[in-house]
């Protein structure tokens, strides 16, 4: 099955400044790949997703890249806010969409430093 | 609130109970995914339904666990004989298969259970 390994863990950074959080999977045959931020006693909320027939995709201060050879692909959000601070989960599936059957990584928990 | 809803949002309940939650998609969505996520790390799928059939479900939904989705409407999750290792955020998704691919999915906020 896919497995989601999701770096680092935690993630500090100053409000303004830009963070970046990657993730690796395994299966080859995976070809959808979102991304959600869930907020303390919320559920997840999707952000951004990249297919596997892109390798980058931007909306706002958030953009999402996609190296299919080397099966990872990464979370970029610029000029930080203190509202951008929660736990940030990546994903894996071959369902091109949705949610059926998404593996995630374990999270990162993002904090913004005033 | 046109969201996905979840009832209840917290439960405590006593080893060897059986607990009943459910779940309101947003109601023109005909897709309905149950998801497990415990203290620290990402959600576990469950399974999920396209209207009323279960299409797929993970090893994880072990026999004590039983999904439904009688109308095509809201959905139950029931655990017979609750153990500790239960415990755990157990989430519902809802998303619409549209052309090629399926729409956004939205989670809800999720049923805490507490196996005591």
């Amino acid at each position: 099955g896919e497995n989601v390994e999701q770096h680092p863990s935690t993630l500090s950074v100053q409000e303004g400044d830009s963070a970046v959080i990657k993730c690796t999977y395994s299966d080859s045959a995976s070809n959808y790949f979102p991304w959600y931020k869930q907020e303390l006693g919320k559920g997840p909320q999707l952000i951004i997703d990249i297919r596997s027939n892109v390798g980058e995709k931007k909306d706002q201060r958030i953009a999402v890249t996609l190296n299919k050879t080397a099966k990872h692909f990464s979370l970029h959000i610029t000029e930080t806010q203190p509202e951008d601070s929660a736990v940030y989960f990546c994903a894996a599936s071959h369902s091109g969409g949705g949610a059926d059957g998404l593996t995630f990584g374990k999270g990162t928990h993002l904090i913004i430093q005033p | 609130d046109t969201g996905v809803s979840q009832n209840p949002r917290h439960k405590i309940t006593k080893r060897g109970q059986n607990v009943t939650f459910r779940c309101d998609p947003i109601s023109e969505h005909n897709r309905l995914y149950w998801y497990r996520q415990t203290l620290g790390q990402g959600p576990e799928f469950l399974t999920y339904f396209q209207n009323e059939a279960q299409l797929e479900k993970s090893r994880l939904l072990s026999d004590r666990f039983s999904a439904e989705r009688p109308k095509g409407s809201f959905s139950t999750l029931e655990i017979q004989r609750t153990e500790q290792g239960d415990s755990a955020m157990y989430l519902c998704a809802s998303s619409s298969r549209g052309g090629r691919y399926d729409t956004e999915a939205f989670f809800g906020q999720g049923t805490r259970l507490t196996v005591v």
